[in-house]
């Protein structure tokens, strides 16, 4: 268990209204990543953080912004949602250390419907 | 650029039958690091394996096998006496030094069915 909640696991939301989907970690993880998962693409990152007010963009960045105020939280936001953005949503971190392991840990996922 | 490719789609066998699922890799980085990684119908990732391009040797825990090879740019994984349980989505992933960030690069999955 590598104490990773998401919130919130569901959410209904229309078009054009803003969304905030909300990544926790108890263990001070330095890196922390968002992809979404959808039918033929697999998984894609969107945003990721290597530190507190560090992030950086991933693959599919368009539409989303992100923010780490705290170590263990790292929210997505989505502007203005919209129809493409109907997504399960997974947070990641990815243990440091002197082992410099490149694995990554997964959260239980947000499924969000833009309607 | 990274890529990674799982070209079976869905894969479907019966309890006890031994089944591989593929992975292609391409990278031009020296350094990189193949993961496995299962969804089962529940929805959740589970980390399952890494591997590291500088150990080629296969690895073996419980049914489960992974085999790697440079030469084809190959890594993959065989679930021998297949059960229900196995039944999941399963993910091939790569992470090199030289990516920003070390995130990984998906292939698209395969669905492994395991029927009774």
């Amino acid at each position: 268990d590598a104490g990773i909640t998401q919130s919130p696991r569901h959410k209904v939301t229309e078009t054009g209204t803003p969304v905030t989907l909300r990544c926790h970690q108890t263990e001070n993880h330095r890196y922390m990543y968002w992809y979404r998962q959808d039918p033929g693409h697999g998984l894609r990152l969107i945003h990721y953080s290597y530190g507190v007010k560090d992030t950086d963009k991933g693959e599919v960045s368009d539409g989303y912004s992100v923010s780490r105020s705290k170590t263990e939280d790292f929210l997505l936001t989505l502007e203005s949602a919209t129809s493409s953005q109907t997504s399960v949503y997974f947070c990641a971190i990815r243990p440091g250390g002197l082992t410099r392991s490149y694995e990554q840990y997964f959260g239980p996922g947000t499924r969000l419907t833009v309607t | 650029a990274q890529k990674v490719t799982q070209a079976q789609t869905e894969i479907s066998v019966v309890e006890k039958e031994d089944v591989t699922l593929d992975c292609v890799y391409e990278t031009r980085d020296t350094t990189y690091y193949l993961f496995w990684y299962k969804q089962p119908p529940s929805g959740e990732l589970v980390f399952l394996i890494r591997r590291n391009s500088f150990d080629e040797q296969n690895e073996i825990s419980g049914r489960y096998s992974w085999n790697f090879q440079k030469s084809t740019s190959s890594f993959n994984f065989t679930i021998t006496a297949s059960q229900v349980v196995d039944s999941a989505v399963y993910f091939c992933a790569l992470s090199t030094q030289e990516t920003s960030g070390s995130r990984l690069t998906f292939g698209e999955g395969t669905q492994l069915t395991v029927n009774p």
